[in-house]
């Protein structure tokens, strides 16, 4: 069965760093793409970037790039997102989602359950 | 402001049948690039509906269907049921932007 599990919701400060995580199972990690996907609260989708575990190619939204960094560790089948200083506006629901292809795919056939991150003072 | 635009609401009875579009141009659907829909329900991860256009996942009901022509796509519902109440995302990738995009999302209000 294919699972894509999160780590647990997080609080944290303006400035602090943080690493969320996705841990995948039940298939190839080295055969898809792992995206991750803001909600802010009561907002719609946002996608931020995907990386190719078997590689390490990686792509960011231009709205996200150099913003966050997106990595994957093909040892333990883990994807990561990480940001280096926290804004109160990273204060969203964030989704890791696997699809088969960058483009041209079959969309986001699987998806975490998603990890609230909370910036505040 | 999304890239894809969707209406922000739809509403429909029990047993009527909603359609909701997704606009884009021709840097995103228009420039061929594939439709997929998701389904939201409050408080849970999106859940893929239609893939590719037109395709269906397995376990996905008949009542759903999307089509795409030029630069938008549609997703059609029909026999609507309560459980049907939920937010519609459209997805796709724009080349200008070199990324995929989201529709702003749809509130599907069953009356």
């Amino acid at each position: 069965e294919v699972q894509l599990v999160q780590s647990g919701a997080e609080v944290k400060k303006p400035g602090e760093s943080l690493k969320i995580s996705c841990k995948t199972s039940g298939y190839s990690f080295t055969s898809y793409w792992i995206g991750w996907v803001r909600q802010m609260p009561g907002k719609g989708l946002e996608w931020m970037g995907v990386i190719y575990p078997g590689d390490s190619d990686t792509r960011y939204s231009p709205s996200f790039q150099g913003q966050v960094t997106i990595s994957a560790d093909k040892s333990i089948n883990t994807a990561y997102l990480q940001w280096s200083s926290l804004k109160a506006s990273d204060t969203a629901i964030y989704f890791c989602a696997r699809s088969d292809r960058y483009i041209y795919g079959s969309g986001n056939d699987y998806w975490g359950q998603g990890t609230l991150v909370t910036v505040s003072s | 402001q999304s890239v894809l635009t969707q209406p922000p609401s739809v509403s429909g009875a029990p047993g009527q049948r909603v359609t909701i579009s997704c606009t884009g141009s021709s840097s995103n659907i228009g420039a061929g690039y594939d439709v997929h829909w998701y389904l939201q329900l409050p408080g849970a991860a999106p859940k893929l509906l239609i893939y590719s256009n037109t395709n269906r996942p397995s376990g996905v009901p008949d009542r759903f269907s999307g089509s795409k022509s030029g630069t938008s796509a549609s997703l059609a519902i029909t026999g609507l049921r309560a459980d049907d109440e939920a937010d519609y995302y459209c997805q796709s990738y724009d080349g200008s932007l070199s990324g995929v995009v989201f529709g702003g999302g749809t509130k599907l209000t069953v009356l």
